[in-house]
């Protein structure tokens, strides 16, 4: 297995809505990402997570929360979102940061 | 930190023709540098990286990538461009030792016409 699933493809959801977008990988990866792209621009990064543990947070508001049950999954829960947040949500993982990131297709979210 | 400059944001070419899309980088310490192709409505997929050693990476699909430290530079090239090549290319870099941090340039178009 050397993809990254990530689930849904697409989601539509209201400002007080709560919804989670899953990721899980079954490489062996121990590094996993959460990367925000919006059109016509590069992905940015949001979160790293290291053997389960998050490492990095770029300055990302709260209603977004990442968590790692395990080293095949990660989660990103949302929660009272804006629209402006509406995006491609692209989740990566790597064994080590010389050997490049393989990426999911991403999850289309809007917030209405 | 790092720093990815892609300096032509679109990169029309006919098909057949070669085509040289350019990624300039800043760093204070040693980097691997990478290029990604992200197909509409998908993920990115890695097409080559520079780790060391030999400054010309090749992919499998005919693009090549050469490493220029002087000149910080890691551009992309090919030959003979088909229409299937129509993406948005990335160029990318992470330090050595730099928590498994990914820093994209902004991205080139490239629109591959008959």
């Amino acid at each position: 297995d050397t993809e990254v699933t990530q689930t849904p493809k697409h989601l539509v959801m209201g400002m007080t809505n709560k919804k989670s977008l899953k990721c899980e990988q079954h490489m062996g990866h121990r590094a996993m990402y959460w990367y925000k792209q919006k059109a016509k621009k590069p992905p940015e990064l949001m979160f790293v997570y290291s053997y389960e543990k998050l490492s990095i947070n770029e300055s990302v508001p709260s209603r977004f929360s990442p968590e790692c049950p395990n080293s095949s999954l990660l989660n990103l829960h949302l929660h009272a979102l804006q629209p402006e947040d509406s995006a491609l949500y692209l989740c990566a993982s790597s064994p080590r940061s010389d050997y490049g990131y393989t990426f999911g297709s991403g999850t289309r979210l809007t917030v209405v | 930190a790092q720093s990815v400059t892609q300096l032509d944001s679109q990169v029309p070419v006919f098909e057949e023709a070669p085509v040289e899309l350019r990624c300039n980088y800043s760093s204070s310490v040693s980097v691997y540098l990478f290029w990604y192709v992200q197909y509409p409505n998908q993920g990115l997929q890695l097409l080559l990286k520079y780790l060391s050693g030999s400054t010309l990476v090749e992919s499998i699909n005919g693009f090549e990538a050469e490493f220029n430290k002087s000149q910080t530079s890691f551009h992309l090239r090919k030959p003979s461009v088909h229409i299937s090549d129509t993406a948005e290319y990335f160029c990318a870099v992470s330090d050595h030792g730099g928590g498994n941090k990914l820093t994209f340039g902004t991205g080139t178009q490239l629109k591959v016409e008959l």
